[in-house]
C-alpha cells in the first residue's frame, strides 16, 4: 500500500509553546488529508479535513485558531498546535488519500506531551 | 449520518483458534467498508476493504471479511489466530460520495499462546 510518513513520532513541549507535526505522502499525491486525535483506548476523532491549496474544514468543536492546518502541496500537510496546554496532550494521527484510491493511508502517529 | 458499531470491546482467543471481530454499519447509499489494525503507539495499518464485488474480501496477514448487506455487517475473520495478531482493530465506513471515514470504537484482540 501507499506510504504516509508522520514526523515527529514523539514530542514533549512546554506549556504555552507551539508544536508542528508534519504528514507526508511518500509515493502518491494526496489530494485530501485528514487529521485525527486519539485518546487512550478510544477511537479516532476527526479534527479536520484539508484539500491541497485550500483552507481546512474543521469538525464541530475543534478550535481552528488552536489547531492550524496547512496543506501547501500534494505531498505535505502540517498541523500546528498553538499555545499548547497539558490538555492538548494526545496521540495525533494523519491520513491521506489520493486519486482513485478508495482507502486512506495513515501515518505512524505523533505522541504529544505538554508539560 | 454514517456510523459504525463494534459491539465487543475485547476479544480473547487461543492461538490457532478462529478469530472473529464484529462490525455493523449505517450509511446512506452504497457503503465503502474498511478494517484497520493498530499496534501500541502506532498509526493504523490498512487490512482490507469492501467497495463492490464479492462479498468475501481477503486482505493482509490472512484476514478476511464478509460483507452482508441485509444484516449491514462486515465482520473480520481469521481462521487461525497468531499471538502477533494481538492489537486494536477498527472498522470504518464511508459513503461512496463522502471521503470522511467514520470509525467504530475499536476492539482489542488478545491472542494467548
Amino acid at each position: 500500500g501507499a506510504v504516509v510518513s508522520q514526523h515527529p513520532s514523539r514530542v514533549i513541549c512546554k506549556s504555552g509553546t507551539s508544536v508542528k507535526i508534519e504528514c507526508r505522502s511518500l509515493d502518491f499525491q494526496a489530494t485530501t488529508m485528514f487529521w485525527y486525535r486519539q485518546f487512550p483506548k478510544k477511537s479516532l476523532m476527526l479534527m479536520a479535513t484539508s484539500n491541497e491549496g485550500s483552507k481546512a474544514t474543521y469538525e464541530q468543536g475543534v478550535e481552528k485558531d488552536k489547531f492550524l492546518i496547512n496543506h501547501a502541496s500534494l505531498t505535505l500537510s502540517t498541523l500546528t498546535v498553538t499555545s499548547a496546554h497539558p490538555e492538548d496532550s494526545s496521540f495525533y494521527i494523519c491520513s491521506a488519500r489520493g486519486g482513485r484510491e478508495a482507502e486512506a493511508f495513515f501515518g505512524q502517529g505523533t505522541r504529544l506531551t505538554v508539560v | 449520518a454514517q456510523s459504525v458499531a463494534q459491539p465487543e470491546d475485547q476479544v480473547n482467543v487461543a492461538e490457532g483458534n478462529p478469530l472473529t471481530v464484529k462490525c455493523t454499519y449505517s450509511v446512506s447509499g452504497n457503503p465503502y467498508l474498511f478494517w484497520y489494525v493498530q499496534y501500541p503507539n502506532r498509526g493504523l495499518q490498512f487490512l482490507l476493504k469492501y467497495i463492490t464485488g464479492d462479498n468475501l474480501v481477503k486482505g493482509s496477514y490472512g484476514f478476511e471479511a464478509e460483507f452482508n448487506k441485509s444484516q449491514t455487517s462486515f465482520h473480520l475473520k481469521k481462521p487461525s489466530a497468531l499471538v502477533s495478531d494481538s492489537a486494536l482493530y477498527f472498522c470504518a465506513v464511508r459513503g461512496s460520495n463522502d471521503y470522511k471515514l467514520s470509525f467504530g470504537a475499536g476492539t482489542t484482540v488478545t491472542v494467548r499462546a
